[in-house]
């Protein structure tokens, strides 16, 4: 069975920084992309960012764009989202998704969702 | 203010069928770009129903189906049961957005 557990998440000051890290099992990590999704307690979700099967390439929305950092380890099985200069408004619940395929494309969905991780940006 | 819309609630009773809409513009669901459902039951992660438009992974009951024309999508349950009960997002690509996956703000649905 697939199976995405996040940890990292925690109260962060404003302009701080925090690494979120997704440990994958149950799939062959390399063959998919991946995804972060975010959902503010009680509303709705949030595309934040994707990567391919390889990490070379990223995507991000424009809310964290340039200062939200994913990567992945294939050696470790883990997916990764570097938050630097948090804001109050990223405080959310962050879920690590899978792709369906390899690539990672705008169009697509995500199959498979860990339980997620609450940031929340205080201070 | 969500790029697709969706109504905040839908309620049915046990048994019976209910629908709910996604309504986008021609810069994401007009444009012919798929919509894909989610289900996410209360204090869980959320869950792919269908992609595609229209294809359910497997597991997921023929209860559930999706539909799109024009500019709007839907999703479909009938049978309607207790374990329904659940908010449900639709999720489509917008490319008016830099490019970007768009989801809407959700429909709980109550089974009465």
């Amino acid at each position: 069975d697939v199976q995405l557990v996040e940890s990292g998440g925690g109260v962060v000051r404003p302009g701080g920084s925090l690494r979120l890290s997704c440990a994958a099992s149950g799939f062959t990590f390399d063959d998919y992309g991946m995804s972060w999704v975010r959902q503010v307690p009680g509303k709705g979700l949030e595309w934040v960012s994707g990567i391919n099967w390889n990490g070379d390439s990223t995507f991000y929305a424009d809310s964290v764009k340039g200062r939200f950092t994913i990567s992945r380890d294939n050696a470790k099985n883990s997916l990764y989202l570097q938050m630097n200069s948090p804001r109050v408004e990223d405080t959310a619940m962050y879920y690590c998704a899978r792709e369906p395929t390899s690539g990672w494309y705008h169009f697509h969905y995500s199959t498979d969702w860990g339980q997620g991780t609450q940031v929340t940006v205080s201070s | 203010q969500s790029v697709l819309t969706q109504p905040p609630s839908v309620s049915g009773a046990p048994g019976q069928r209910v629908t709910i809409s996604c309504t986008g513009s021609r810069s994401n669901i007009g444009a012919g770009f798929d919509v894909h459902w989610y289900q996410q039951l209360p204090g869980t992660a959320p869950k792919l129903l269908i992609h595609g438009d229209s294809i359910r992974p497997s597991g997921v009951p023929d209860r559930f189906s999706g539909s799109k024309s024009g500019t709007s999508a839907s999703l479909a349950i009938t049978g309607l049961q207790a374990e329904d009960e659940a908010e449900y997002y639709c999720q489509s690509y917008d490319s008016s957005l830099s490019g970007s996956r768009v989801f809407g703000g959700g429909t709980r649905l109550t089974v009465l």
